[in-house]
């Protein structure tokens, strides 16, 4: 079965100030890694799609790396308007498992002015 | 570009009772999937619809089920609405064959009394 677990569960952080999230997974073949960002009430809005180990994406303030077992989404210079849940999603590449996504349950960044 | 929209916004019902969610693409978007993500938790797959057919399922009871229309909108049914049904129900399409990606929709959030 497919997992995803993401640390820390909240992390509150100043304005300014970098720091990582953490999304480890378990598939059997994955086919894709997603990134999502959703404020509270909205539905997810797409950040970043990694496929292979090493592959980086950028997006303003935002990178996501992967490596074999891990996905980091590193938040460079937060601004208050960065506060969000982010979540991670992985869709396994067998037939059966479709393009279904696993999500975690999601990491709640709050950054302070 | 019109994103995936949903209807209702809110819901609210009582024990026992049915419901139906719509659901519109985003334009282009050809394959329609459902979650359900409750207070505080990631999205959880319900199914997804592809050419008018249910092609995966996740571990729902047969009080849901769903639809696909000739022009890719969905409707996700839930009969006999328990307490723990509350959730918000996210729609996300995406066009087989050519993106993994799939987008959200703003969701319904559905209060069962």
């Amino acid at each position: 079965e497919d997992q995803v677990t993401q640390s820390p569960e909240a992390l509150r952080l100043q304005e300014g100030e970098s720091s990582s999230l953490n999304c480890s997974y378990t598939v059997s073949g994955l086919r894709g890694l997603f990134w999502y960002r959703q404020d509270p009430g909205k539905g997810p809005e797409f950040l970043f799609t990694l496929y292979s180990a090493g592959e980086e994406k950028e997006k303003e303030r935002l990178k996501a790396t992967l490596t074999k077992k891990e996905s980091f989404l590193h938040i460079t210079a937060p601004k208050p308007e960065d506060s969000a849940t982010y979540l991670c999603a992985v869709q396994a590449s067998q037939e059966t498992s479709g393009s279904r996504l696993t999500f975690g349950e999601g990491t709640q960044l709050t950054v302070n002015p | 570009d019109a994103g995936v929209t949903q209807s209702p916004t809110h819901l609210i019902k009582t024990r026992g009772q049915q419901v139906t969610l719509r659901c519109s693409p985003k334009s282009g978007h050809d394959t329609v999937s459902w979650y359900q993500q409750a207070l505080g938790q990631g999205p959880q797959f319900i199914f997804q619809y592809y050419e008018e057919e249910e092609r995966q399922r996740g571990n729902f009871p047969d009080r849901f089920s769903g639809h696909q229309f000739p022009n890719y909108s969905s409707e996700l049914n839930v009969n006999a609405l328990l307490l723990g049904d509350s959730a918000l129900y996210l729609c996300a399409s995406r066009l087989a064959g050519h993106t993994d990606t799939q987008y959200f929709g703003p969701g319904t959030r559905l209060t069962v009394l």
